[in-house]
């Protein structure tokens, strides 16, 4: 059973175009991230939400909306792509129990704009 | 603005050698940090983690050493293998549960 499941694992699309991207836990966790990671491998967090709350919202242009339908889902959507875009897009989830705080990352995917 | 880490450097270890890893955190309020190691086309996997009470933490084939007078991380991996191969990240925790990661060091281990 995949824990954090991303799709899809690779996107190709031209500038200009909208995108989203999924990402679905089953571990039960109350937090789920978004964190972009560039071609020099720097992974930076983009969004974070608990039970469906925003609670993280690191400067990121406004073409980035990402939305919870429920606690176990947190997706991910773009417009007008650009070609700085194009990097490794991470869906992680926590859940803080007091002793451990790392999260339980997705598989990524490879968003590449042409 | 506060940071953690280096920017990807490559650590070129021979089999069965050990590797250390540095890490370097700016922020002194963290109370906690974690190694991920991440292999080629997968997401960051957890290593191991460390409190900022603690010192030293070991698990199998690796130990986590954190100085926090000089705001340093290190991770030490035992007899490395092929399959440590990766890219290794330290992060540290800050309000929020927040993970801010380092740049990450790249391991290529020579059979």
């Amino acid at each position: 059973d995949t824990a954090v499941s991303q799709t899809p694992k690779y996107l190709v699309t031209q500038m200009g175009n909208d995108k989203s991207i999924k990402c679905e836990q089953n571990l039960g966790h109350d937090t789920m991230y978004w964190y972009k990671q560039d071609s020099k491998k720097f992974l930076k967090i983009m969004f974070s939400y608990n039970n469906k709350e925003l609670i993280i919202n690191e400067t990121v242009p406004n073409r980035f909306s990402p939305k919870s339908p429920d606690k176990a889902h947190l997706n991910l959507h773009i417009n007008s792509l650009e070609l700085g875009d194009s990097a490794v897009y991470f869906c992680a989830s926590s859940q803080d129990r007091g002793d451990y705080y790392g999260y339980t990352f997705g598989s990524g995917t490879r968003l590449t704009v042409v | 603005g506060e940071s953690v880490g280096l920017h990807l450097p490559t650590l070129s270890v021979q089999e069965g050698d050990n590797s250390i890893i540095n890490c370097a955190y700016s922020n002194s309020a963290s109370d906690y940090f974690i190694w991920y190691k991440q292999e080629s086309g997968k997401g960051p996997q957890f290593i191991i983690d460390i409190r900022s009470n603690m010192d030293k933490r070991q698990g199998q084939r690796v130990t986590v050493l954190l100085n926090k007078t000089v705001k340093h991380l290190s991770l030490q991996i035992a007899a490395t293998q092929p399959g440590d191969s990766a890219v290794y990240f330290c992060a540290e925790r800050a309000a929020g549960n927040k993970l801010t990661f380092g740049g990450g060091t790249r391991v290529l281990v020579k059979p």
